[in-house]
């Protein structure tokens, strides 16, 4: 089982929506987690950081995690055109290296 | 500005010609590491470096090397390039330590084909 699990799409949804990217993980030791996104020719940046379980908020943006579960979510709400990209999930134990899921593909359509 | 940057951004070359991409940070970060991005296999960590002088293998270092002179600086070289080395790569540097999700700040790519 590969240590962090994330669906390629790509997702397709239209303007407005509430989008929900997810990602599975196998690793329990894992208590950093983040999303990156990743727009087209560029480098990806860093979007939302949380420690351990629950819930995060900025702007439309929520993370979600539930480590029983051992799995994250990224909620977008009023989706807009410009929230076209890849999205990556990314996770690390304390002082450990960062593991990066492989990146859901994220279309909005106006 | 606080950046990372690359150079070249575009690269084609031959097998076995040796190359370097450079990478240099201004943020003062002790944390830099390289990657690569290849579809369907996502990021996977070359080589990462804690601070000067030190450096160390990540996931897929065959093939490639690392050296940290600076803090600012942390060069890739591929001494005889193969095309399976052809790939988009991203240097990346972050505050203190690789985990503890400290933002890491990736520079805009360079994509590099190898013939």
């Amino acid at each position: 089982q590969k240590e962090v699990e994330q669906d390629p799409g790509p997702l397709s949804v239209p303007e407005g929506a509430i989008v929900s990217l997810n990602c599975t993980y196998s690793n329990s030791a894992f208590q950093y987690f983040m999303w990156y996104r990743q727009y087209s020719r560029k480098g990806p940046e860093l979007l939302m950081y949380t420690y351990s379980s629950g819930n995060k908020e900025d702007g439309r943006f929520t993370a979600q995690v539930d480590k029983s579960s051992k799995y994250i979510s990224l909620f977008i709400r009023d989706s807009q055109p410009s929230d076209s990209a890849t999205y990556l999930c990314a996770m690390s134990a304390w002082d450990d290296k960062i593991i990066f899921g492989k990146g859901t593909r994220l279309h909005i359509l106006p | 500005e606080a950046q990372v940057t690359q150079n070249p951004r575009y690269l084609i070359t031959v097998t076995g010609k040796k190359l370097t991409v450079t990478c240099s940070q201004n943020m003062n970060h002790e944390y830099m590491s390289w990657y690569r991005q290849d579809p369907g296999l996502g990021l996977r960590q070359i080589y990462y470096s804690m601070n000067v002088e030190v450096t160390d293998k990540g996931d897929v270092p065959e093939g490639y090397k690392v050296s940290r002179k600076e803090k600012r600086n942390f060069p890739l070289i591929l001494e005889s390039p193969s095309p399976n080395q052809t790939s988009l790569y991203f240097c990346a540097s972050s505050t203190r330590d690789r985990g503890m999700g400290n933002e890491q700040f990736f520079g805009p790519g360079t994509r590099l084909t190898v013939l």
